[in-house]
């Protein structure tokens, strides 16, 4: 089976900017679930969204948001950009929710 | 508030030897609990789990304890490779399926 996959892998952009980052899971997951990691927080959680809905969120501001679409594929957007959101954003999906399977990544850096 | 720490930032073992990783939790919620592997700018890697039920998970070289009372983990790898070199991190997850990451702990194996 193919791994979970991202796009784009590395990504600049300027202050103020929005982006948006897409994942592809496991052929069969249904769950897909993302992370941001930086030295100084470490990996958080962002979201989770199942079956098009999200069922959770983490404490990260409204600037942050998702969908999923009906092939379990999801994005995930952030607008007006900030320096502090340079970081890797991981993106996981899981049959159980528990297990999760992560991709590589994607390096965003803000400037 | 850490949910889940790993207090050990690193950790340095001969090869062949065992390498013990430990975690502990505060929320008694957590009821699965992952080890993940990391090398830098890419995507962890799921290694084993354990759930709540049980105390001893094993796969091939990787074990995992769980000692529910003390609220603590461990992951022993026998025999360690250079390989095995790497971030590992522990994750809990309880019914929000969100997972809660340790700091991670950076292990070295010497040939």
């Amino acid at each position: 089976k193919a791994g979970v996959t991202q796009t784009p892998r590395y990504l600049i952009k300027t202050r103020g900017q929005q982006v948006t980052l897409s994942c592809s899971p496991i052929s069969g997951h249904r769950s897909v679930s993302w992370y941001q990691q930086t030295p100084g927080q470490g990996l958080q959680f962002l979201f989770e969204y199942f079956s098009e809905t999200q069922r959770n969120k983490g404490n990260f501001p409204g600037r942050f948001s998702g969908r999923q679409f009906s092939n379990s594929r999801s994005e995930m957007n952030v607008s007006t950009l900030e320096l502090g959101d340079s970081a890797l954003y991981l993106c996981a999906s899981s049959a159980t929710g528990s297990e999760q399977y992560f991709g590589p990544g994607t390096r965003l850096t803000v400037t | 508030d850490q949910q889940v720490k790993q207090n050990s930032p690193s950790l340095s073992v001969q090869e062949g030897r065992i390498s013990i990783l430990n975690c502990d939790y505060t929320n008694s919620m957590f009821d699965y609990f992952l080890w993940y592997k990391k090398y830098p700018a890419e995507g962890p890697t799921f290694l084993i789990s354990i759930s709540s039920i049980k105390d001893k998970n094993e796969d091939g070289r990787f074990t995992v304890f769980l000692n529910k009372s003390a609220k603590h983990l461990s992951l022993h790898i026998v025999p360690s490779q250079p390989g095995d070199s790497a971030v590992y991190f522990c994750a809990a997850t309880g019914s929000a399926r969100q997972l809660t990451f340790g700091s991670g702990t950076q292990l070295t194996v010497l040939p």
